[in-house]
């Protein structure tokens, strides 16, 4: 079956330190991924998307992911984390042949000082 | 600049009465979605339109209905609210097999 997972419930960082936050998938055929983040009380904004090609992809807010096909992860890096960064995260995938969009449980971020 | 529009932000009902919560976008695009997000949980797939063809999730509860009258609209109908349908709900679209956007979504408070 067709799933992402997020191992992680919770993370708490150091602002300026780096991020990474975890997502794993499974798909048959290639999947198409993508990352999320969502403050309190907001709808969800797309950080990045992979599709195909290069497998190291910049988004928005400097951060990026790394499609990785032999661990079958797509992790979101920052390398200096703000304050204003703390929220939920999800990871979310679909493919092309299809509607269903299938999201992991998300990751809490938090900051501290 | 808004792309996916949700109004209103924030809808009180109450036990029983029927409510609606639209939702609209000038992307043009052919798939619409709501989803039913509550506190510390991902959003939960509700049903899809795919152009006009209705997509039901298989849980979905028959309480929860859709109607999308046009390409920009689609609406959320709760027959009968229940306090366990208090929740945020999410409106997205999308191109088939591409990047869902969102908007900011409903929050419903059912009293």
């Amino acid at each position: 079956a067709q799933s992402v997972t997020q191992p992680d419930i919770h993370i708490t960082v150091s602002e300026g330190a780096s991020l990474e936050l975890r997502c794993n998938y499974s798909y048959g055929a290639t999947p198409y991924l993508f990352w999320y983040v969502q403050s309190p009380g907001q709808g969800l904004q797309l950080l990045l998307k992979y599709f195909s090609g290069d497998t190291l992809v910049q988004g928005i807010k400097g951060f990026e992911a790394e499609f990785k096909r032999s661990q079958s992860s797509f992790n979101l890096r920052k390398p200096s984390v703000h304050w204003s960064d703390a929220a939920e995260y999800f990871c979310a995938g679909t493919t092309n042949t299809g509607n269903q969009f299938y999201f992991g449980t998300g990751t809490s971020l938090t900051v501290i000082p | 600049d808004a792309m996916v529009i949700q109004n209103p932000r924030y809808q009180v009902t109450q036990f029983g009465k029927p409510v609606t919560l639209s939702c609209s976008q000038t992307l043009n695009h052919n798939v619409m979605y709501w989803y039913q997000q509550k506190s510390s949980q991902a959003p939960k797939l509700l049903f899809h339109y795919y152009d006009k063809d209705f997509n039901n999730e298989a849980d979905t509860p028959d309480n929860f209905q859709s109607r999308r009258p046009n390409t920009s609209f689609c609406f959320l109908d709760i027959r009968s609210p229940g306090l366990g349908d208090a929740a945020m709900y999410l409106c997205a679209t999308s191109r088939k097999g591409e990047t869902q956007y969102f908007g900011p979504g409903t929050r419903l408070l059912v009293l």
